[in-house]
């Protein structure tokens, strides 16, 4: 079974701090996402990568960063968080090659204070 | 942008009863699409999935149903059960390159005994 997990379910951290949230998948897929997920506005793609250093932004990666240094793991950086940023975050993997569903973690619900 | 929505964000069902849950998709190029299931707590969970050759597919229980005429995709839930009690979410690849699937806001499905 694929494994996709996520370094914390629940985070709490004060504005302007750096945050890293951690991904790691165990199924060797080439694509890995982060979204997040706000109520009534669904999920959001914040960037993905489709290889190792590569990386695309997303609809809505104003104030992220992320980190692709190796194949297994991907990292979604907050460079200076803001209330804002309060959400629930999820990390998926996927093929490249097909069948494209993704496997998503468990999330991980940061709070900013 | 496409956007994929679906008709109703809550949906209330006895158990036992059949439930249909449905959604519209705008990018009529769009040749994959994805149910998920999504229990509170935790990641999304892929339930079925469809191309856009077939116009219906069954799994256990469920059956996804494709109209390309009216871009309508519906999950049906046979029996339904208090475990399956969740937001759905339907979601498609715009293209084959399999990268980011474009979700939909979600339907609350509760399930009274």
């Amino acid at each position: 079974d694929v494994k996709v997990t996520q370094s914390s379910r629940y985070l709490v951290k004060r504005t302007g701090e750096k945050v890293f949230l951690e991904c790691v998948q165990d199924m060797d897929h080439e694509n890995m996402f982060w979204y997040r997920q706000d109520p009534g506005l669904g999920l959001r793609l914040i960037y993905f990568s489709y290889d190792v250093k590569m990386k695309e932004k997303g609809d809505i990666p104003e104030g992220y960063s992320v980190s692709r240094e190796k194949k297994e793991r991907f990292s979604l950086i907050l460079e200076s968080a803001s209330t804002n940023q309060t959400s629930m975050y999820l990390c998926a993997s996927s093929l490249s090659t097909g069948p494209y569903e993704q496997y998503f973690g468990p999330g991980t619900r940061l709070t900013v204070t | 942008g496409e956007s994929v929505g679906l008709h109703l964000p809550t949906l209330s069902v006895q158990e036992g009863d059949n439930s249909i849950i449905n959604c519209a998709y705008s990018n009529s190029a769009s040749d994959y699409f994805i149910w998920y299931k999504q229990e509170s707590g935790k990641g999304p969970q892929f339930i079925i999935d469809i191309r856009s050759n077939m116009d219906k597919r069954q799994g256990q229980r469920v059956t996804v149903l494709l109209n390309k005429t009216v871009k309508h995709l519906s999950l049906q839930i046979a029996a339904t059960q208090p475990g399956d009690s969740a937001v759905y979410f339907c979601a498609e690849i715009p293209n084959q390159a399999g990268t980011a699937l474009i979700f939909g806001k979600g339907t609350t499905l509760s399930v009274s005994s």
